[in-house]
């Protein structure tokens, strides 16, 4: 069965920065995209970007752009978002969710990872 | 970037009783890129309907949507105990792929 699995929370001071990992299984990663989102607490939910595991294309939030480099690793079936001069706004739960649709322009996610906590504080 | 409103912010019913969710975007969305989830305390998003109008994998046919352009419609046709939870309309039909506010379901 398809699970996407994070890595553990984190505790960062401002300006460091945190990257979370997202391990794939059971289906071939390379097919498909996965997408970043985050939901800072008691909020609703925020687009960070997506990244296709076939060839490496990536599309960030704007507001983001600069702060964030999402990558993969084929060898290992793990996409990893790195987000940089860690802020207090960005304390969150980060998800990590496959594309529903192979291969696609646009898909919107059908599995998700479990969310990894990130909290920002000195 | 495309705006989602969703209204009512909280919807309080009954078990059995219909409960319909709108969600309205700034400008069109192109092709009904159109995506509804639920999200229970402390779980991830899951996923509902895509397409505007067609169900995810494994998803009870009491949950629909409908609509297009800038005016969705997610409707589940009698409330089970599970279902109580907050849902999300997402468009991903141009980028960013923004997620609308979010329709708080509680049990009246």
């Amino acid at each position: 069965q398809v699970q996407l699995v994070q890595s553990g929370a984190e505790v960062k001071k401002p300006g460091a920065s945190v990257k979370v990992s997202c391990k794939a299984s059971g289906y071939t990663f390379t097919s498909y995209g996965i997408s970043w989102v985050r939901q800072a607490p008691g909020q609703g939910l925020e687009w960070m970007g997506w990244i296709s595991a076939y060839n490496g294309n990536t599309n960030y939030a704007q507001k983001l752009q600069g702060r964030v480099t999402m990558t993969t690793d084929t060898s290992t079936s793990t996409a990893y978002m790195e987000l940089r001069s860690l802020r207090s706004d960005d304390t969150a739960v980060y998800y990590c969710a496959r594309d529903q649709r192979m291969k696609a322009v646009t898909s919107c996610y059908d599995y998700w990872g479990q969310g990894t906590l990130v909290t920002v504080s000195s | 970037e495309i705006v989602l409103t969703q209204s009512p912010g909280t919807l309080s019913l009954s078990p059995g009783e219909r409960a319909t969710l709108s969600c309205r975007a700034s400008q069109s969305v192109s092709s009904s890129y159109l995506a509804w989830y639920q999200q229970k305390p402390g779980q991830a998003p899951r996923l509902l309907i895509y397409g505007a109008s067609s169900r995810a994998t494994g998803i009870p046919d009491r949950f629909s949507g409908s609509g297009s352009g800038t005016d969705f419609t997610l409707t589940i046709s009698r409330l089970e105990p599970e279902d109580f939870a907050v849902y999300y309309c997402q468009q991903y039909g141009s980028s960013p792929h923004t997620f609308g506010p979010g329709t708080k379901v509680d049990i009246k």
